[in-house]
């Protein structure tokens, strides 16, 4: 049962445009919402994350949006850059601070120059 | 400051073998987590330790063991390996959040490629 899905395995975005990455979550018990990026051979970086308290949560080029009521969040990027080309993961906690993650499958974003 | 380091980075056992890996967390962390990552799959929780003792589980079989030392290192040990065994595994550190509300979120070392043949 995958209760964190990132239904598109791959996104291509032209330098200096926006880039969308959108997660669906099936558990409403999920309290707390992360972000990591991933290069290969490398582990997994946090990038930012967001409480259920919140809608928004805004940091640098990074903003994360929630709805609750859809199970949905989305990671924005603006604007993009060639480095931000990595595999992105949404990740989801019953609580803040828990570090048993459920993670999607990732989306693997490519910044086109 | 090093961050989460994981040894070794590659490894090839034969199914039914066994398996140990190793994890330092991060410099100030002393919660540990280990998660397998399968091929075009996202990490999934096998086990946290604080404290020396394993304090949340995912849905591994008994097959898959950690321990924690008391210089918060960790390993995770793996008996009769099953070809499905093969994946990355990650290890993850923290500050327990009560201590360190601010910063909890993970870091997570580079990862042990794991094949099973």
């Amino acid at each position: 049962d995958q209760q964190v899905k990132q239904n598109s395995p791959s996104l291509s975005v032209q330098e200096g445009r926006i880039s969308i990455l959108n997660c669906d979550y099936t558990n409403s018990m999920f309290d707390y919402f992360l972000w990591y990026k991933k290069y290969p051979a490398e582990g997994p970086t946090f990038l930012i994350s967001i409480s259920s308290i919140k809608d928004k949560n805004e940091d640098g080029r990074f903003t994360v949006f929630l709805n609750k009521s859809a199970k949905h969040l989305s990671l924005h990027i603006v604007p993009s850059q060639p480095g931000d080309s990595a595999v992105y993961f949404c990740a989801a906690s019953l609580d803040f601070g828990n570090e048993k993650l459920t993670f999607g499958t990732g989306t693997r974003l490519t910044i086109i120059p | 400051d090093a961050g989460v380091t994981q040894s070794p980075t590659h490894l090839i056992k034969t199914r039914g073998q066994q398996v140990t890996l190793r994890c330092s967390p991060k410099s100030g962390h002393d919660t540990v987590s280990w998660y397998q990552q399968a091929l075009g799959q996202g990490p999934q929780f096998i086990f946290q330790y604080y404290e020396e003792e394993e304090r949340q589980r995912g849905n591994f079989p008994d097959r898959f063991s950690g321990h924690q030392f008391p210089n918060y290192s960790s390993e995770l040990n793996v008996n009769a390996l099953l070809l499905g065994d093969s994946a990355l595994y990650l290890c993850a550190s923290s500050p327990w959040p009560i201590v360190d509300i601010m910063n909890t979120e993970a870091f997570f070392g580079q990862g042990t490629r794991l094949t099973v043949v």
